[in-house]
């Protein structure tokens, strides 16, 4: 059974780019959810994905957007990146999305220059 | 909306002595919690889970947590720690029946020195 994994693991962007970030989900888990931690704080929830539909949002602007494909993998796109997008990005797949734990993968860590 | 508050954004502790991590919860409705460990440039790793029943949980790596409903507290506690315990340590929080928006405390910097 593999766990979830994130690609890539390190980016250095410019100001004003637009980045994809992806994740695999754990195997039978149809359920991932996207996190940003910022530099010595605990992670924030960006959105959820359900069945290849978002199932909740977070206080994130719509430059943050989302996919997830059949096989439950999923997509982080961010457009037009900030500076204050810098962060550790984490994904996290479930088994469901009615309550439980989350796994979470290594993260992808985004600078932005 | 829920949320969590941890009271020690560090807490230094020798090794072989036993360690308290606190965690306080607010929410208008029962909840779900949660302790994550994180070791340096890695993502978070499961040490326990509160869903329901008893409310003494114990998790991996010799942790325990005490669910306390009336103080609504989950502190975490190692009777003793090991070097290897040095990591981050997050409390979180979400609804039952419903995962999405997990809330997470600032997280607690656990140092354990020789």
């Amino acid at each position: 059974e593999t766990g979830v994994t994130q690609s890539p693991t390190h980016l250095i962007k410019t100001r004003g780019q637009q980045v994809t970030l992806r994740c695999s989900s754990q195997s039978g888990h149809n359920t991932v959810s996207w996190y940003q931690q910022a530099l010595g704080q605990g992670p924030q929830f960006i959105f959820q994905y359900y069945r290849e539909e978002e199932n909740g949002r977070g206080n994130f602007p719509p430059r943050f957007s989302g996919l997830q494909f059949p096989n439950y993998s999923s997509e982080l796109n961010v457009n037009a990146l900030e500076l204050d997008d810098s962060a550790l990005y984490l994904c996290a797949s479930s088994p469901r999305t009615g309550g439980g734990e989350a796994f979470f993968g290594q993260g992808t860590r985004l600078t932005v220059v | 909306a829920q949320s969590v508050t941890q009271l020690d954004s560090q807490v230094p502790v020798f090794e072989e002595a036993p360690v308290e991590l606190r965690c306080n919860y607010s929410s208008s409705v029962s909840v779900y919690l949660f302790w994550y460990v994180q070791y340096p440039n890695q993502g978070l790793q499961l040490l326990l889970k509160y869903l329901s029943g008893s409310t003494l949980v114990k998790g991996i790596n010799g942790f325990e947590a005490e669910f306390n409903k009336s103080q609504t507290s989950f502190h975490l506690r190692k009777p003793s720690v090991h070097i290897s315990d040095t990591a981050e340590y997050f409390c979180a929080v979400t609804m039952p029946y419903n995962n999405n928006d997990m809330r997470f405390g600032a997280g607690t910097r656990l140092t354990v020195k020789p």
